[in-house]
């Protein structure tokens, strides 16, 4: 099984700032790396799949990076509804899909 | 834009089985791949299986002996049938469109194991 770990767990920034997310696979996964966003009470919303293609309504401050083990989200200047749990999502060996722990983005 | 929506038994019984349907509203079921994913509480998500219109089935393997997911194209509807659960299958249900990613997602339904 391939294991994708986040980091930092948590992440504690203001409205503007800059915010740079990781995701490291156990293995690489090419460019099958997606990144979703969660909120409470929320199902998660896909905001890039192939390591950096936005989805559909996605802002453009939201970007993804990376190939094969190593993978970033950037968020370029921090609104407020953008505080909320990112997770990342490897489907390399598909239709077997893992997901990383989750990093929390919390207000500073 | 097409939607998903879950229903099914908040409440389940250790040992009996967790059954859930996913109703896809404005598309068509076919063409595409539907998993089940889910999330117990205040943890990460967890890849459960999925299914095809063709009769296809992709299962997690950590579950695939209790497990079963089928499609019923003339109700555009996908289930999940989860056998001899335990307090561990409590969780939010998810059913989500599978293309290049996870790109349409239902609002979850939580189902709980107890007595």
């Amino acid at each position: 099984e391939i294991v994708l770990t986040q980091s930092p767990a948590t992440l504690s920034l203001s409205p503007g700032e800059r915010a740079t997310l990781s995701c490291r696979a156990s293995q690489s996964v090419s460019s099958y790396l997606a990144w979703y966003q969660q909120k409470p009470g929320q199902a998660p919303r896909l905001l890039i799949y192939d390591a950096s293609d936005r989805a559909t309504g996605i802002p453009a401050r939201f970007s993804g990076s990376g190939s094969g083990t190593d993978f970033t989200l950037t968020i370029s200047s921090l609104e407020p509804e953008d505080f909320a749990v990112y997770y990342c999502h490897q489907r390399s060996n598909w239709p077997l899909s893992t997901f990383g722990q989750g990093t929390k983005l919390e207000i500073k | 834009q097409v939607q998903l929506q879950e229903s099914g038994p908040g409440l389940v019984k250790p040992s009996e089985t967790l059954s859930l349907t996913c109703t896809v509203s404005d598309g068509s079921i076919s063409s595409y791949y539907w998993s089940w994913i889910r999330q117990p509480p205040g943890k990460g998500l967890e890849w459960i299986g999925n299914g095809f219109h063709s009769g296809t089935t992709n299962y997690n393997p950590s579950l695939k002996s209790r497990l079963t997911i089928s499609v019923d194209t003339s109700k555009n509807q996908f289930s999940l049938k989860l056998r001899s659960v335990t307090a561990a299958d409590t969780a939010v249900y998810y059913c989500a469109r599978d293309v290049t990613a996870f790109d349409i997602w239902g609002q979850g339904t939580m189902v709980t194991v107890s007595s």
